[in-house]
């Protein structure tokens, strides 16, 4: 049962373009949501989070909106640039500051110079 | 950020055989670290909380028997691997959660994982 979702294996972008990456979840008990980003042979390291409370976050290029009541949420990133190149992995928990997270199955973004 | 290690980063092995993979908070003390499995083209699937001075606590599925951990000291927690079959290849991460870092809520940080084949 995949709880998180990232229906999009893979997506290219030119460079400079923006990114959108999406994530669906089915349990109505989460409320704090994360987006990890992965390198080959690296563990994730985190990118940016929003808590239930908020339906929407900025980091500099980095932007997560929450939609609660489609229980969507996506990681816009503008403008991409190749260093971008990586996997994604939005991830839940049902409880804030409770540490168990569940991920979703990983989105690759390839930004094309 | 917390810096997070891993030993080994790839090891093959012969069915049958055990594996233990180290996992180390290089920062800090952490009384707590998780240790997660990833199959390919699958998510990071948690497999269990390691507990400094106490039990593992392992997710529904897992086989404590199978994978033993053992969370030594502060800075330390190993997953042994017994008798490791094919369809136990996998990647495996530790992580330290936030509060043992005291940095931040849930942004855990992950080791840059082990690659298990076994042959």
């Amino acid at each position: 049962d995949q709880q998180v979702k990232q229906n999009s294996p893979s997506l290219s972008v030119q460079e400079g373009r923006i990114s959108i990456l999406n994530c669906d979840y089915t349990n109505s008990m989460f409320d704090y949501f994360l987006w990890y980003k992965k390198y080959p042979a690296e563990g994730p390291t985190f990118l940016i989070s929003i808590s239930s409370i908020k339906d929407k976050n900025e980091d500099g290029r980095f932007t997560v909106f929450l939609n609660k009541s489609a229980k969507h949420l996506s990681l816009h990133i503008v403008p991409s640039q190749p260093g971008d190149s990586a996997v994604y992995f939005c991830a839940a928990s049902a409880d804030f500051g409770n540490e168990k997270l569940t991920f979703g199955t990983g989105t690759r973004l390839t930004i094309i110079p | 950020g917390a810096v997070v290690s891993q030993h080994p980063s790839r090891v093959i092995c012969k069915s049958g055989t055990s594996v233990k993979i180290e996992c180390r908070s290089l920062d800090f003390q952490a009384t707590t670290m998780f240790w997660y499995r990833q199959f390919p083209k699958q998510s990071l699937m948690l497999m269990a909380t390691s507990n400094e001075g106490s039990k593992a606590t392992y997710e529904q599925g897992v086989e404590k028997d199978k994978f033993l951990i053992n969370h030594a000291s502060l800075t330390l927690s190993t997953l042994t691997v017994t008798s490791a079959h094919p369809e136990d290849s996998s990647f495996y991460i530790c992580s330290v959660p936030p509060w043992t870092s005291g940095v931040g809520y849930n942004e855990q940080f992950f080791g840059p994982g082990t690659r298990l084949t076994v042959l």
